[in-house]
């Protein structure tokens, strides 16, 4: 069974400070993982996935995640938070061959001017 | 290209009463999801479709909970009768391919009050 754990439902950090959103996931072979973002009343927007290949990824706005192995994670991070990133952020693992989507219970980061 | 749409974006219903959402997924994408989001919980699929035929309906609670597709563009998910646990928000995606590397696109959602 595969499942997604995000530490810390709430991460307030200073504006220009780094962000880091945790995200670990629990997967019998590696999966794809993904990052989404969700702005008061929106729908989610993607980020950035992982497949295969650079364990290092680059996503939009910004933000960027690396995929380690060894540790089952994937976490997110910005070097300067700014207002605008300011929403709730999902961390999802699709398993290959598999149709479903497994989010955690998702983040909510504040940036505190 | 216009997005992911979705109706209606708030509804407030009582117990027992039936509700329909509507989503109209981005051209082209013949998958289409719909996901529940509960409050302080991540979305999770109830059910998936693949042009217009049923891929997962797995966690698809179908005593009270039904989905179509019919034409294998729009989708309407309906909900009778509805319990207060339904509160939710409502969540339609698309893509293009059925691929685990496919990115999902999201509607902005259809929020659900039961009282």
């Amino acid at each position: 069974a595969q499942s997604v754990t995000q530490l810390g439902s709430h991460v307030s950090v200073s504006e220009g400070a780094l962000v880091l959103l945790r995200c670990n996931y629990s997967s019998s072979v590696p999966p794809y993982l993904f990052w989404y973002v969700q702005y008061p009343n929106q729908g989610l927007q993607l980020l950035l996935k992982y497949t295969t290949g650079a364990t290092l990824v680059k996503g939009i706005n910004g933000f960027e995640a690396e995929f380690k192995k060894s540790e089952t994670s994937f976490h997110l991070t910005k070097p300067s938070a700014h207002m605008s990133d300011a929403a709730e952020y999902f961390c999802a693992v699709r398993q290959t061959g598999a149709n479903n989507l497994f989010f955690g219970t998702g983040t909510r980061l504040t940036v505190i001017p | 290209e216009a997005g992911v749409a979705q109706s209606p974006r708030y509804k407030i219903i009582e117990k027992r009463q039936s509700v329909a959402f509507w989503c109209n997924p981005i051209s082209g994408h013949a998958t289409l999801y719909w996901y529940q989001q509960i409050l302080g919980q991540g979305p999770k699929l109830l059910i998936q479709f693949q042009n217009n035929g049923v891929v997962d309906d797995s966690q698809l609670p179908k005593d009270r909970f039904s989905a179509e597709r019919l034409k294998g563009v729009d989708s309407t998910l309906k909900i009778q009768p509805a319990k207060l646990e339904d509160s939710a928000v409502y969540l339609c995606a698309s893509s293009l391919v059925s691929s685990n590397t496919g990115e999902l696109f999201f509607g902005e959602g259809s929020r659900l009050t039961v009282l």
